[in-house]
């Protein structure tokens, strides 16, 4: 079945420092890469998402990447900051597909250092 | 944006018992409403698709008799934990995903409830 791998599973960065995950995916149907950001006890808010006919996403301090030919795709968080600390998943969905679920990667706890 | 609403947000109930949460989507239509279960510190695990006027799609090892889904209306999916027992607690939310025929540029996105603390004692 569909599967999405995230890695790693803990980050911590120093204030101001760039942060990077990664997260690769087996259905090569999957055409909808959305990225959620969960606090402690609270639902998953989309940060960002990316779709299959573009390589590159940005919004403000957030860029994804996607590379269709290795199934990979990757969140950046640049000039980190005390309330980027959470946990972030990233996920594949077929998108417009009637199977439209959405798979989850298994998380990355991000700690941001003063 | 969209939002989804869940109720109650926490709930504790004696083994054996019968539990429903309540799903709504409170600014538009979601023709396709989501279950997921979360245990502490782990990632969201999908349950079932729920589908308005339709019986929900479950996932692999998700038993369709312990979980029952109604989607009787495009803003409103139910989940009812029937004989819960201890291992049933964990957090369940749900999501929503906006229908087609509402002409919006974000039917891929799916938006998440606040969630539902079940504690079966």
């Amino acid at each position: 079945g569909e599967n999405v791998e995230q890695h790693p599973s803990t980050l911590s960065v120093q204030e101001g420092d760039s942060a990077v995950i990664k997260c690769t995916y087996s259905d090569s149907a999957s055409n909808y890469f959305p990225w959620y950001k969960q606090e402690l006890g609270k639902r998953p808010q989309l940060i960002i998402d990316i779709r299959s006919n573009v390589g590159e996403k940005k919004d403000q301090r957030i860029a994804v990447t996607l590379n269709k030919t290795a199934k990979h795709f990757s969140l950046h968080i640049t000039e980190t900051q005390p309330e980027d600390s959470a946990v972030y998943f990233c996920a594949a969905s077929r998108g417009y597909s009637s199977a439209s679920k959405i798979i989850f990667g298994s998380g990355t706890r991000l700690s941001i250092r003063p | 944006g969209a939002v989804v609403s869940q109720h109650p947000s926490w709930v504790i109930c004696k083994s054996g018992t019968s539990v429903k949460i309540e799903c709504r989507s409170l600014d538009f239509q979601a023709t396709t409403m989501f279950w997921y279960r979360q245990f502490p510190k782990q990632s969201l695990m999908l349950m079932a698709t729920s589908n308005e006027g339709s019986k929900a799609t479950y996932e692999q090892g998700v038993e369709k008799d312990k979980f029952l889904i109604n989607h009787a209306s495009l803003t409103l999916s139910t989940l009812t934990v029937t004989s819960a027992h201890p291992e049933d607690s964990s957090f369940y939310i749900c999501s929503a995903r906006v229908s087609w025929a509402s002409g919006r540029a974000d039917t891929d996105t799916q938006y998440f409830g606040p969630g539902t603390r079940l504690t079966v004692l």
